[in-house]
């Protein structure tokens, strides 16, 4: 199988706090992981993709500055939301793939973030 | 005119019942087709996943693409009260960029 875990599965905070969001691949080796984000009722938004060893791709409209990627390793993929707010409350999905064209995304369990 | 489009559903059927499920698309270029399931609260789970047109069948599940009319089906045999969940069809070209186009999800309810 190809399993990706994501932690914490949901975080409470005051407006203002960052908040960090791990996403992992759990038996394999992933170059390539996305970051997604959710609204109630619709689909997933791409945020971001990220590459192991450099920066992370951001799409338009995704702050860079806000939602910091890191993918500091082959397993390992971090989101940290910035100093969030109210509107940053949402469900954060990672996904990840092996390496090679054919290879599907493999979706973590996502990470409900509700900021006070 | 959105790349990928969905009918959102809600779609009730009884248990047993054969689903049929769809997706349109509108860019020629796309190669790999997926369909995910997402329970509520919870991240996609890949069911099917195909390159180019043809039939893929695994278990109660079969996925087509039809790539000449840019049309995908997933079909789920014999339907169970756990099948209810989003059902969500994501599609992407053969490129680098790995970067999926998601439909936006027909959500599924199995009468037991």
């Amino acid at each position: 199988g190809a399993v990706v875990s994501q932690h914490p599965s949901r975080v409470i905070c005051k407006s203002g706090t960052s908040v960090k969001i791990e996403c992992r691949s759990l038996d394999f080796q992933a170059t390539t992981m996305f970051w997604y984000r959710q609204f109630p009722k619709q689909s997933l938004m791409l945020m971001a993709t990220s590459n192991e060893g450099s920066k992370a791709t951001y799409e338009q409209g995704v702050e860079k500055d806000k939602f910091l990627i890191n993918h500091a390793s082959l397993t390992l993929s971090t989101l940290t939301v910035t100093s969030a707010h109210p509107e940053d409350s949402s469900f954060y999905i990672c996904s990840a793939s092996r390496q090679g064209n054919n290879q599907p995304q493999h979706f973590g369990d996502g990470t409900r973030l509700s900021i006070l | 005119q959105k790349e990928v489009e969905q009918d959102p559903g809600p779609l009730s059927v009884p248990e047993g019942a054969i689903v049929s499920l769809n997706c349109t698309y509108s860019n020629s270029a796309f190669q790999y087709f997926m369909w995910y399931r997402q329970y509520s609260r919870k991240g996609p789970e890949l069911l099917m996943y195909t390159y180019s047109s043809g039939n893929k069948e695994d278990g109660r599940f079969t996925a087509q693409v039809d790539k000449s009319s840019k049309y995908i089906s997933l079909f789920i045999r014999d339907s169970q009260p756990s099948d209810s969940a989003t059902y969500l069809c994501a599609m992407r070209q053969m490129d680098s960029s790995y970067k999926l186009i998601f439909g936006s999800g027909t959500r599924l309810l199995v009468r037991p």
